[in-house]
């Protein structure tokens, strides 16, 4: 099992709001990272440490944390936003790396 | 341009070994930790363990699930990293992504900046 929490699944409304969370008792000490995977193909890292996006990502995408809970946010979210999300980051320990077990997001 | 490239997938028997490769190009190889990352089919992901760049010691750690079984190395002469997997498992099916470990990784943050396209082991009689 995941020290890593994410929902299974969340919708969002083409254009809306949306936020995907990923709990842990890691996560008050470290940052969450972000990634976007879309069927058949790799990851792609999308925000990273307090709010970081790489090159490349659409200002759309944020993220951000409080306590336990780290969430990233795509406002107005767009039909290629559709994929697989994961969080990660590293373990109660601090010596091991984890990731959460991934959030299918689906706009309609 | 990074890029990542694995190799050394395929099928092979319970019990059995397997090296995965992947060389690297479009950045000093050597200044960076790398991780290895897998999954299964169907499944998400799960980090399988990384190894510092020789500034920090060029060591390893690993996942409970492959530790013992799975050993990291690299050649930053060739700007390789190699997965050695022994006593490989059916649950070891799965997709292997080399990953580098982004700058600062290792402090507050732990992340992956670029993943190659991945490479296939599956682990059946």
């Amino acid at each position: 099992s995941s020290e890593l929490t994410q929902d299974p699944a969340v919708s969002v409304a083409l254009g809306q709001t949306v936020r995907i969370t990923c709990q842990g008792d890691s996560l008050r000490s470290y940052y969450a990272s972000w990634y976007q995977q879309k069927p058949g193909q790799a990851p792609v890292l999308v925000i990273y440490g307090k709010n970081n996006r790489p090159s490349g990502i659409p200002d759309r995408f944020s993220g951000s944390s409080s306590g336990n809970t780290a969430s990233l946010t795509i406002t107005g979210a767009q039909a290629e936003d559709e994929a697989d999300y994961y969080c990660n980051s590293r373990d109660s320990s601090g010596n091991l790396v984890v990731f959460g077990g991934g959030t299918k997001l689906t706009v309609l | 341009e990074v890029q990542l490239v694995e190799s050394g997938g395929g099928l092979v028997q319970p019990g059995r070994s397997l090296r995965l490769s992947c060389t690297a190009s479009g950045f000093t190889f050597g200044d960076y930790a790398m991780s290895w990352v897998r999954q299964a089919p169907g499944k998400g992901l799960e980090w399988v363990g990384f190894i510092r760049s020789k500034a920090y010691g060029g060591t390893t750690e690993y996942a409970a699930s492959v530790k013992g079984r799975f050993t990291i190395s690299r050649d930053d002469s060739k700007s390789i990293a190699y997965l050695q997997m022994n006593s490989l498992k059916t649950e070891d099916t799965a997709v292997y992504y080399c990953t580098r470990d982004g700058p600062g990784s290792g402090y507050e943050v732990w992340y992956f900046d670029y993943w190659g396209q991945g490479t296939l082991v599956t682990v059946s009689s």
